[in-house]
């Protein structure tokens, strides 16, 4: 699976868009971008995945690139609760696959401030 | 459905004993992960199953550690004999037929603390 890049920390005001940003340079054609994120003493959480497209659900955008090298995560009007460590994960997503696996890197950690 | 259950949420222990984590995945899930997180390695992956066998067991750290899965409805990691670096959060996540579309469903986690 593509190796992903994140950085270490962000942070933005309560209210305001969280743009956290992933680079993915040596992802594969059937790759998918996935996004879980993990709350302070919780288990991760998914949030929203896409191939090539931009995707769109109740908790957030994915905004993928046309090259597909890089992606990023939006949180349209950040709370409070949307402090916590944000993953980009890369892989390949297909039932076929006997060797599914869902590896995370270290993550983006996103402090939310009043 | 109430979730991916694990027991229990806090475990201490001391050094050198027999420690037992269990998972109770979501109902219908195909697969089942073992993930163990700390400070300095982050989330790792130690082992998963798919339909009750182990695929991959190449993330468990040594002989101490083993996983069984028996059934569909419960897995154990067993440490023996526990050591202190072993402390962490374990968290069982489970997934079915992971797809395009599936998503991973995890746990609270158990922390573990050995002294």
């Amino acid at each position: 699976d593509a190796k992903t890049t994140q950085p270490t920390s962000m942070d933005c005001a309560e209210g305001r868009a969280a743009n956290l940003p992933c680079n993915h340079s040596t992802i594969s054609g059937n790759e998918y971008v996935y996004w879980y994120r993990q709350i302070h003493s919780q288990g991760p959480q998914y949030i929203i995945h896409g191939l090539k497209n931009n995707e769109t659900n109740e908790m957030a955008s994915l905004i993928i690139t046309e090259d597909r090298k890089s992606s990023t995560l939006i949180l349209p009007h950040a709370t409070l609760r949307d402090t916590a460590v944000y993953y980009c994960i890369v892989r390949v997503a297909s039932w076929m696959d006997s060797s599914y696996k869902l590896i995370f890197g270290s993550g983006t950690r996103l402090l939310v401030r009043p | 459905d109430a979730g991916v259950i694990q027991s229990p949420r806090h475990e201490v222990t001391e050094m050198g004993q027999e420690v037992t984590l269990r998972c109770k995945p979501i109902s219908g899930h195909d697969y089942l992960f073992w993930y163990r997180q700390t400070m300095m390695r982050g989330l790792e992956l130690l082992i998963y199953f798919n339909n009750n066998v182990p695929i991959d067991d190449s993330g468990m750290p040594e002989d101490r550690f083993s996983a069984k899965m028996p059934n569909a409805s419960f897995s154990t990691l067993k440490i023996q004999p526990s050591e202190p670096r072993d402390s962490a959060v374990y968290f069982c996540a489970s997934i079915h037929r992971p797809t395009v579309n599936t998503e991973a469903f995890f746990g609270q986690g158990t922390r573990l603390t050995v002294v």
